[in-house]
């Protein structure tokens, strides 16, 4: 099975950067995804890494080390609208039926 | 753009009742997810399909069936509701079990048991 731990709340000010770190315990791996969902609504994907190394999409950026099972969301330059739940998932071993475990969830709240 | 629809976005039953949840993709994906969210707990799958009838129990099944009839909608349905099956339900779709292959979710239903 799959452990997978991130923080509970972070707050930043708009205009800064927040970086959200996600630790997983995996019996197979193929890749972690990163999603936003703003309170009451879908999760919406952000992004997917599966190799080592740092994949960047504007002002979201997403870091993977399979090594250390650690990847990070950093989201620079806050906006408010930014204000939601982070969420990362894990998708397990190929003959998973591409199913994802995924973490609690990090509220992020950006103040003005 | 890719569409999930879930049939209610609110619902309140009473404790017993059978309670049918439906999901419907218009992107001819082949799998589709029904999730759970609770506060601190993230999501946990309930049930997937990955073909027209075919499904497979996922993390926490008990409680809980599903049909899938037609590529395009799946149900899921609690046999007799209880209080703790009170939560915000989540259905999600992908277009194959490939690797990479995002999962694009629904609105949710959150649905109370009293």
């Amino acid at each position: 099975g799959q452990n997978i731990d991130q923080p509970t709340e972070m707050t930043a000010t708009e205009g800064a950067i927040v970086q959200i770190n996600c630790t997983y315990q995996t019996s197979g791996f193929n890749g972690l995804f990163w999603y936003q969902q703003h309170a009451g609504e879908a999760p919406t994907f952000l992004s997917y890494n599966v190799l080592d190394g740092l994949e960047e999409k504007g002002r979201f950026s997403s870091f993977l080390s399979r090594s250390k099972g650690y990847s990070y969301l950093l989201l620079k330059e806050l906006q408010m609208k930014d204000s939601a739940s982070y969420l990362c998932a894990v998708r397990g071993p190929t003959d998973s039926w591409g199913k994802l475990q995924f973490g609690a969830g990090t509220q992020v709240v950006v103040t003005p | 753009d890719v569409k999930v629809t879930q049939s209610s976005r609110y619902l309140v039953k009473r404790t017993g009742e059978k309670v049918f949840l439906e999901c419907v993709q218009d992107m001819d994906h082949e799998n589709m997810f029904w999730y759970r969210q609770d506060p601190g707990l993230g999501l946990r799958l309930i049930y997937f399909s990955y073909d027209v009838k075919m499904k497979e129990k996922g993390d926490i099944p008990e409680g809980y069936s599903v049909s899938r009839e037609k590529k395009e909608r799946f149900s899921l349905i609690l046999e007799s509701a209880s209080t703790n099956q009170t939560s915000m339900y989540l259905c999600a779709s992908s277009l194959t079990a490939g690797v990479g292959d995002t999962q694009y979710f629904g609105p949710g239903t959150r649905l109370t048991v009293l």
